[in-house]
């Protein structure tokens, strides 16, 4: 059974850090992109960031560019996002997804961990 | 950036047919994935590349995608099906890459 365990959320001030991680398992993970989606409370899905399998190619949305930087380690199955200068609309539920590639859909979604940025 | 558009909301009768509709400018060019969203819970895949289903996702569910409008169809709704829906494609030259629909809530009468 494909599993995807997101962990590492929690309260943080404005300008502080976060890492966040995601244990996957059930699958071949060195075989999958990955990516990490959040959602604002009460808001719409917004993508974050994605990591090619090996982690050749990697994209990030404009809004977390500079400030986060998405990672992976196959030997341990895991995948993570280092969240630096957080601000408050950092604020959402996140979720780490695998897609086969890039232009394929998000096949399965952890439980998310929610990060809140607030003083 | 590229902009996906769903109604808001859609409101059908049990054993009604629910549509939802995704507008972007020609995404039938594009493979559009289509995601269900109950309170509290993780979105889940019920239709990817405009029209093929998951394993596990009952065939009341399809979809369709030409010129500027994708659509899911629920066939049959059950009270189950409400929840919120997400349209979704994946853009090479858009920022951000990867482009979330507004959402629709679909509400089951």
């Amino acid at each position: 059974e494909v599993q995807l365990v997101e962990s590492g959320g929690g309260l943080v001030q404005p300008g502080g850090s976060l890492r966040l991680s995601c244990a996957a398992s059930g699958f071949t993970f060195s075989s999958y992109s990955m990516n990490w989606v959040r959602q604002a409370p009460g808001k719409g899905l917004e993508w974050v960031s994605y990591i090619s399998s090996s982690s050749s190619t990697i994209y990030y949305a404009d809004s977390v560019k500079g400030r986060f930087t998405i990672s992976r380690d196959n030997a341990k199955n895991s995948l993570y996002l280092q969240m630096n200068s957080l601000r408050d609309e950092d604020t959402a539920v996140y979720y780490c997804a695998r897609a086969l590639v890039a232009v394929a859909g998000l096949d399965y979604w952890g439980q998310g961990t929610l990060v809140t940025v607030s003083s | 950036s590229y902009v996906l558009t769903q109604p808001p909301s859609v409101s059908v009768a049990p054993g009604q047919t629910a549509r939802i509709t995704c507008g972007g400018n020609n995404i039938g060019s594009k493979s559009v994935h289509w995601y269900q969203q109950k309170p509290g819970q993780a979105p889940v895949l019920v239709v990817y590349d405009d029209s093929d289903r998951p394993s596990g996702i009952p065939e009341r569910f399809s979809g369709s995608n030409s010129g500027n409008t994708a659509t899911l169809t629920i066939s049959r709704v059950e009270a189950g099906d409400e929840a919120d829906y997400y349209c979704q494609v994946w853009d090479s030259s858009s920022d951000p890459l990867y482009v979330f629909g507004t959402g629709t809530k679909v509400t089951v009468l």
